[in-house]
């Protein structure tokens, strides 16, 4: 099974960098997303990791280290639509073949002026 | 772009009632998953299919039974409505398992 740690809130003030943190704990750990979910709307795919290092992709970055079970979202710029749920999910390989995705509680980040 | 539709937005039931929520998607995918989502909990995946009448329990399949007859539609089927099972559920889908998975908007899901 997997275990999944992510901060419950955030806030930031527009423009500035913010960073969300998250640690698991997997057995046949095979990569990381990162999603985000506005209120009330489906979560929409930002990275996946599955090797060591960063990852960048406009305003946002993601970082992996398999060995520490850690791995943060980067934003930087913040505008207002940035405030959201960010979702952080680890794959994990099935002993039957496969994979499948168990997801944090989320992270509500609030951009403020 | 991708497509995942869910039938309902919105559905009220009473408990007892046999409930279907459906999933279709657009792109041939071949995994298909049905999640819950609940404050404080997250997402929760309760089955997964990756291919046509096959299908997997994720981590909360009590209660629920899926069908997959066809490659673009999975269905979720509440046997029994009880008021544990008032939810928001998510359903998506992906070609490959480790290729993002496409989530469709979602069925607010009340048992009364």
């Amino acid at each position: 099974g997997q275990n999944i740690d992510q901060p419950t809130e955030m806030t930031a003030t527009e423009g500035a960098i913010v960073q969300i943190n998250c640690t698991y704990q997997t057995s046949g750990f095979n990569g990381l997303f990162w999603y985000q979910q506005h209120a009330g709307e489906a979560p929409t795919f930002l990275s996946y990791n599955v090797l060591d290092g960063l990852e960048e992709k406009g305003r946002f970055s993601s970082f992996l280290s398999r060995s520490k079970g850690y791995s943060y979202l980067l934003l930087k710029e913040l505008q207002m639509k940035d405030s959201a749920s960010y979702l952080c999910a680890a794959m994990e390989g099935l002993t039957g073949g496969g994979n499948k995705l168990t997801f944090g509680t989320g992270t509500q980040l609030k951009v403020e002026l | 772009d991708v497509k995942v539709t869910q039938s309902s937005r919105y559905l009220v039931k009473r408990t007892g009632e046999k409930v279907f929520l459906e999933c279709v998607q657009d792109m041939d995918h071949e995994n298909m998953f049905w999640y819950r989502q609940d404050p404080g909990l997250g997402l929760r995946l309760i089955y997964f299919s990756y291919d046509v009448k096959m299908k997997e329990k994720g981590d909360i399949p009590e209660g629920y039974s899926v069908s997959r007859e066809k490659k673009e539609r999975f269905s979720l089927i509440l046997e029994s409505a009880s008021t544990n099972q008032t939810s928001m559920y998510l359903c998506a889908s992906s070609q490959g398992y480790n290729q993002p998975q496409h989530f469709g908007d979602g069925t607010r899901l009340s048992i009364l």
